[in-house]
């Protein structure tokens, strides 16, 4: 069965510190991987997506950037963070081309920006 | 573009009370449905889907049939639990488009 990870599972930064969040799935090859963001008491907004090896698409622009050295890992990362990107990151896996098929979220990740 | 429209939180409900939750969406063709419940802390968890018109989701006890003539989700239970409390997102997907999530909904039930 596929498994999506994510860590750590909270993590506290002072403003203009770099930042790097994992995701790794496993059980499965070449899948769809996303990157959302929840602020507190608000909806999902996607921030990346990527259907393969260094193939990044960008939905919101921002201080982030996201990157996928492998198959089964995206990495989440800026160089200095804002108070604003504090919030709940999720990292999530669908099928490769199967573009209306469910997708599968990770356990998140609590960013704190202080 | 596409969207989803949810009914606004939060929803108090007592244990064994019945639950609605509407949901409503805006999109061309004929998108897949969605309903994902997130618990406190948690990553959000699928919990029932429909591909098409008149297909019934369930899970769980949970229960969602895709209208298209009224472009809606409804998610309905007969009996909610405790353990039901949590944060109901509704959401669609197009083809060859990314997911949209509809806002999300909170629930409480109270023993």
């Amino acid at each position: 069965s596929q498994t999506i990870h994510q860590w750590p599972a909270t993590l506290v930064q002072p403003v203009g510190s770099p930042l790097s969040l994992e995701c790794t799935v496993e059980g499965t090859s070449n899948p769809n991987l996303y990157w959302y963001r929840q602020a507190a008491g608000r909806g999902l907004q996607l921030l990346f997506y990527s259907v393969g090896i260094g193939q990044i698409s960008s939905e919101v622009p921002q201080n982030l950037s996201a990157s996928r050295p492998q198959d089964r890992q995206f990495i989440l990362s800026s160089k200095k963070l804002l108070l604003s990107d504090s919030g709940f990151y999720l990292c999530a896996w669908s099928v490769q081309g199967s573009f209306t098929d469910t997708q599968y979220f990770g356990p998140g990740t609590r960013l704190t920006v202080l | 573009g596409n969207s989803v429209t949810q009914m606004e939180g939060p929803v108090t409900l007592s244990e064994e009370a019945f639950l609605t939750i509407n949901c409503t969406y805006t999109a061309t063709g004929y998108p897949s449905l969605f309903w994902y419940v997130q618990y406190p802390g948690e990553g959000l968890q699928l919990l029932l889907k429909a591909t098409k018109a008149d297909d019934k989701g369930s899970n769980k006890g949970f229960e969602a049939t895709y209208r298209k003539e009224t472009t809606s989700f409804h998610l309905e239970k007969g009996s909610v639990q405790v353990s039901d409390s949590a944060v109901y997102f509704c959401a669609l997907i197009n083809y060859g488009q990314n997911f949209v999530f509809g806002p999300g909904t909170r629930l409480s039930v109270l023993p």
